[in-house]
């Protein structure tokens, strides 16, 4: 099946720096990948959906300059949260859909724990 | 398990028992749906999905109903086992496109 790689899996970093999260599809290709971010005891959000070759799709509210994302390949996909603060700590999962058999199922990563202190 | 609030709705039930999670979705044009089970510090895993033409699908001791009229979807897992507590999602889909997810549930197995 499907499988889609997140890096790294937890991470802690001073307010102030820029981490850098990865995902990768790692048995197919997609051409969309998707961002969300949970908080604990609450459901994935959507941050933004991320296409390849072109700029990433942001839902409302979510901050294009706070959670830049690359999406340069088709099977690697990054966000990187800039000038990191506290309240931007959080669960971040992405996704990929897979679409050879034509199913529509979107796989997930294992997640990406981001602590700022 | 509606979903109320801000707070992660619960459900315990005793090992052995059939459990009944349920989901309010917002959109009428959606028209896939799918249900995640989500262990603790751990991504969604894909349980069962449904298309909008169906109200009912079945897999191995899981079975989805889909009520478009008054948007719900319900998961039933039949003899719950200690290993099926989870926070369990339900998540709607549009043309193809984004996945939204409904609030979640959270099931503990009582052994």
């Amino acid at each position: 099946g499907a499988v889609v790689s997140q890096h790294p899996s937890r991470v802690i970093c001073k307010s102030g720096t820029s981490v850098k999260i990865e995902c990768r599809s790692l048995d197919f290709q997609a051409t969309t990948m998707f961002w969300y971010r949970q908080f604990p005891k609450k459901s994935l959000m959507l941050m933004a959906t991320s296409n390849e070759g072109s700029k990433a799709t942001y839902e409302q509210g979510v901050e294009k300059d706070k959670f830049l994302i690359n999406h340069a390949s088709l099977t690697l996909s990054t966000l990187t949260v800039t000038s990191a603060h506290p309240e931007d700590s959080s669960f971040y999962i992405c996704s990929a859909r897979d679409g050879r058999s034509g199913a529509n199922v979107l796989t997930f990563g294992a997640g990406s724990r981001l602590t700022v202190l | 398990g509606e979903s109320v609030g801000l707070h992660l709705p619960t459900l315990s039930v005793q090992e052995g028992d059939n459990s009944i999670i349920n989901c309010a979705y917002s959109n009428s044009a959606s028209d896939y749906f799918i249900w995640y089970k989500q262990e603790s510090g751990k991504g969604p895993q894909f349980i069962i999905d449904i298309r909008s033409n169906m109200d009912k699908r079945q897999g191995q001791r899981v079975t989805v109903l889909l009520n478009k009229t008054v948007k719900h979807l319900s998961l039933q897992i039949a003899a719950t086992q200690p290993g099926d507590s989870a926070v369990y999602f339900c998540a709607e889909n549009i043309e193809g496109n984004q996945f939204y997810f409904g609030t979640g549930t959270s099931l503990t197995v009582i052994p």
